[in-house]
């Protein structure tokens, strides 16, 4: 059981939908992160959030749009998503941002239609 | 040249064997983080070093600053260590706050 907990761990949508992906922990750990995942690649961070602010956004296509409502929890805003949005969606978490190893959630493995 | 580079790319043992994976890095770093991803998706942080080497287990881990590498050894390989094995380094830029993955290593360990 991973201390990071993604919901929902599959999630199919249409390009006109709207859906949110949800990351939650209670370590305590102030640094939160959004990755995308294609198959046999290496993650690609998206976000990052330190004390409950943006602090690295990699040029991220607006269609994404992250929310960091407390210290607990990461949300992913989707909205008219392209079949190239489809990847594995990870979440992690760490102490801080510097130095620190981080927790990754199992994921949700997005699929747009 | 990627900033982080493994090796093997892909790797099928026999169960018992000794395995090596190597990774090395181009860019300043304030920390090497080696990973373990399962088919299923999930990522399980193994090591997190700026120096020498670490034991957990069966693996161990060691860097070497000036040669800007380090090494990944599992002893006495068991099938449930098939995974891919990430190296990623926290990059002096940006205070070492995102990390630069390497491509991964697949490792197969056969019963």
């Amino acid at each position: 059981d991973t201390e990071v907990t993604q919901t929902p761990k599959h999630l199919v949508m249409g390009m006109t939908n709207k859906k949110s992906l949800k990351c939650e922990q209670h370590m305590g750990h102030r640094a939160m992160y959004w990755y995308k995942q294609k198959a046999k690649k290496p993650p690609e961070l998206m976000f990052v959030y330190s004390y409950e602010k943006l602090s690295i956004n990699e040029s991220v296509p607006s269609r994404f749009s992250p929310e960091c409502p407390n210290s607990s929890l990461l949300n992913l805003h989707l909205h008219a998503l392209q079949p190239e949005d489809s990847a594995l969606y990870l979440c992690a978490s760490s102490q801080w941002v510097v130095n620190q190893p981080q927790h990754f959630g199992d994921g949700t493995r997005l699929s747009i239609l | 040249k990627n900033e982080v580079e493994q090796s093997p790319q892909n790797l099928t043992a026999q169960e018992g064997e000794f395995i090596t994976i190597n990774c090395s890095y181009s860019v300043g770093i304030s920390a090497l983080h080696w990973l373990q991803q399962h088919p299923g998706g999930g990522i399980v942080s193994l090591f997190m070093l700026s120096s020498g080497k670490k034991k957990h287990g069966r693996l161990i881990a060691t860097i070497n600053i000036q040669e800007k590498h380090s090494s990944l050894h599992i002893t006495a390989s068991h099938p449930r260590d098939s995974a891919v094995y990430i190296c990623a380094v926290s990059s002096k830029d940006n205070y070492g706050q995102n990390f630069v993955f390497g491509p991964g290593t697949r490792l197969s360990v056969l019963p």
